[in-house]
C-alpha cells in the first residue's frame, strides 16, 4: 500500500518570500503520478501542479515548482513570491499509473503573512 | 464549462438516520470519486465509479454505498449514521482516457454533521 507523508503540519511565510513544502511517499510502483492540491478556507480543492514519475524534468506552473527526487521518493513544492491568496491547506497526493484514486498526505497548513 | 457540483452543501442529521449526497461531474467526465475529509483521518478514499460501475473501493464499512447514473451523476448513501460520520464529503470527477486522465476536479463538498 502506498503512503504519503507531509512532515510539516503548519508553516508560515511572509508575503513575497519563498517557501518550500515537503512531501515524501512510499511505493513499490515504478510509474505513477504526484500532485499538489490546494484547499483554501472556502474548501474547494484546486490542483496546483502535477508530475509524472517517468519525467525527469521538474514541473513548474508560474510561481509554483516542484523538486521531484524519484530515488528518494520526495516531492516538495516551492512557492515563489508568496501571495496572501496562497494561504490554504496544501495536500500532496499520489496516484498509481493505472489507479483510480488518490492517496493523500495529511496536509500542510500554510499561512502567508502580510 | 461548469465545475463539479455537490448537493446539499450542508446537512444535519441525527444518529441512526440515513443520508444521500449527490454529485454532478463536469460535463463529459465519466469517472466520479468520493472522499471523506475529517480533521483526525484527513482525506480518505471511499469509492470510484465509472460508467455506472464501482471500479474501486476504499476501506469503509458497508454502511457507505454509492451509485452512478447513466448521465454520470453519482450519489453516495450512508445508512445508520454514527457521530464519527461527521465530515466533509468531497466528490471529484475526471476525464478518463485522455492524457490528463489522472487529474481530478473536486466539488465544494457536502458538510455532514451527525448529532
Amino acid at each position: 500500500a502506498q503512503t504519503v507523508t507531509q512532515s510539516q503540519p503548519e508553516m508560515s511565510v511572509q508575503e513575497a518570500e519563498t517557501v518550500t513544502l515537503s512531501c515524501t511517499y512510499d511505493t513499490s510502483e515504478n510509474n505513477y503520478y504526484l500532485f499538489w492540491y490546494k484547499q483554501p478556507p472556502s474548501r474547494q480543492m484546486i490542483l496546483v501542479i502535477r508530475q509524472e514519475a517517468y519525467k525527469q524534468q521538474n514541473a513548474t506552473e508560474n510561481r509554483f515548482s516542484v523538486n521531484f527526487q524519484k530515488a528518494a521518493k520526495s516531492f516538495s513544492l516551492k512557492i515563489s513570491d508568496s501571495q496572501l491568496g496562497d494561504t490554504a491547506m496544501y495536500f500532496c497526493a499520489f496516484m498509481p499509473e493505472y489507479g483510480q484514486n488518490f492517496v493523500f498526505g495529511p496536509g500542510t497548513r500554510l499561512s502567508v503573512l502580510p | 464549462k461548469a465545475g463539479v457540483t455537490q448537493t446539499p452543501r450542508y446537512l444535519i442529521k441525527t444518529r441512526g438516520q440515513q443520508v444521500t449526497l449527490s454529485c454532478s461531474p463536469i460535463s463529459g467526465h465519466r469517472s466520479v470519486s468520493w472522499y471523506q475529509q475529517t480533521p483526525g483521518q484527513g482525506l480518505q478514499f471511499l469509492f470510484e465509479y465509472f460508467s455506472e460501475t464501482q471500479r474501486n473501493k476504499g476501506n469503509f464499512p458497508g454502511r457507505f454505498s454509492g451509485r452512478q447514473f447513466s448521465n454520470s451523476r453519482s450519489e453516495m448513501n450512508v445508512s445508520t449514521l454514527e457521530l464519527g460520520d461527521s465530515a466533509l464529503y468531497l466528490c471529484a470527477s475526471s476525464l478518463v482516457l485522455s492524457k490528463d486522465a489522472h487529474e481530478q476536479f473536486f466539488g465544494p463538498g457536502t458538510r455532514l454533521t451527525v448529532l
